[in-house]
């Protein structure tokens, strides 16, 4: 079955830290790729999101990922991280097969220590 | 000027109730989506209609009725309630069905609680 993988569940780091958190997913064929934040009470906004091109994508906030095909990766990186980025991130994986349906990770939470 | 808009925010309600969210959008998109958002967090999708019609039903217990009287609008009916339905739903929409470059637009959210 197609899946989203989130490895790590709960992060936290310092302010000025550098963030990295990891997404896997399990399906073959073509994808198109999405990473989504939720801040504290508030509802989900997308952060970037890679169709096709260049395989590093930059977003919102200074954040980018990297689309590695053949690790079936697409990491969320930050150089330096504020207390404001406190929030729960989602990776979210669309199958071309499959072209209606968006499969969401199980979310990382990320707390910046101010 | 919200983009996609659920009432109500909390809902609160017993056993075996029957109770309906609704969403609207008003960005012009075709598609439509609702997400049941556990208490771990994990976001999983229930339904989706194209243009009124729909074409994403997942495994979900058949006392979940959405109804989508416009392409605007899709609200989700619920049968019957159990503890086991609280959670956050979501309400999303996109342009077209997310097989290109459409992103979802989210809604702020409905908190179900079951007692």
């Amino acid at each position: 079955a197609q899946s989203v993988s989130q490895h790590n569940h709960h992060v936290i780091l310092s302010e000025a830290a550098s963030l990295e958190l990891g997404c896997n997913y399990s399906y073959g064929g073509t994808v198109n790729l999405f990473w989504y934040v939720q801040y504290p009470g508030q509802h989900l906004q997308l952060l970037l999101k890679y169709f096709s091109g260049d395989p590093l994508v930059k977003g919102i906030k200074g954040f980018e990922a990297e689309f590695i095909k053949s690790k079936f990766s697409f990491n969320l990186r930050k150089p330096s991280v504020q207390w404001s980025d406190t929030a729960e991130y989602f990776c979210a994986v669309n199958p071309y097969s499959s072209a209606s349906k968006i499969i969401f990770g199980s979310g990382t939470r990320l707390s910046i220590r101010p | 000027d919200t983009a996609v808009s659920q009432t109500p925010k909390y809902l609160v309600t017993q056993m075996g109730n029957d109770k309906s969210i609704k969403c609207e959008q008003n960005l012009g998109h075709d598609t439509m989506y609702w997400y049941k958002q556990d208490s771990k967090k994990f976001l999983k999708i229930m339904f989706s209609y194209n243009n009124k019609e729909l074409i994403i039903n997942e495994t979900v217990p058949n006392r979940f009725s959405p109804k989508s009287p416009d392409k605007a609008h899709l609200n989700l009916h619920i049968n019957s309630l159990e503890l086991g339905d609280s959670a956050v739903y979501f309400c999303a929409s996109s342009l077209k069905p997310a097989g290109g470059p459409y992103e979802q637009y989210f809604g702020p959210g409905t908190r179900l609680t079951v007692t």
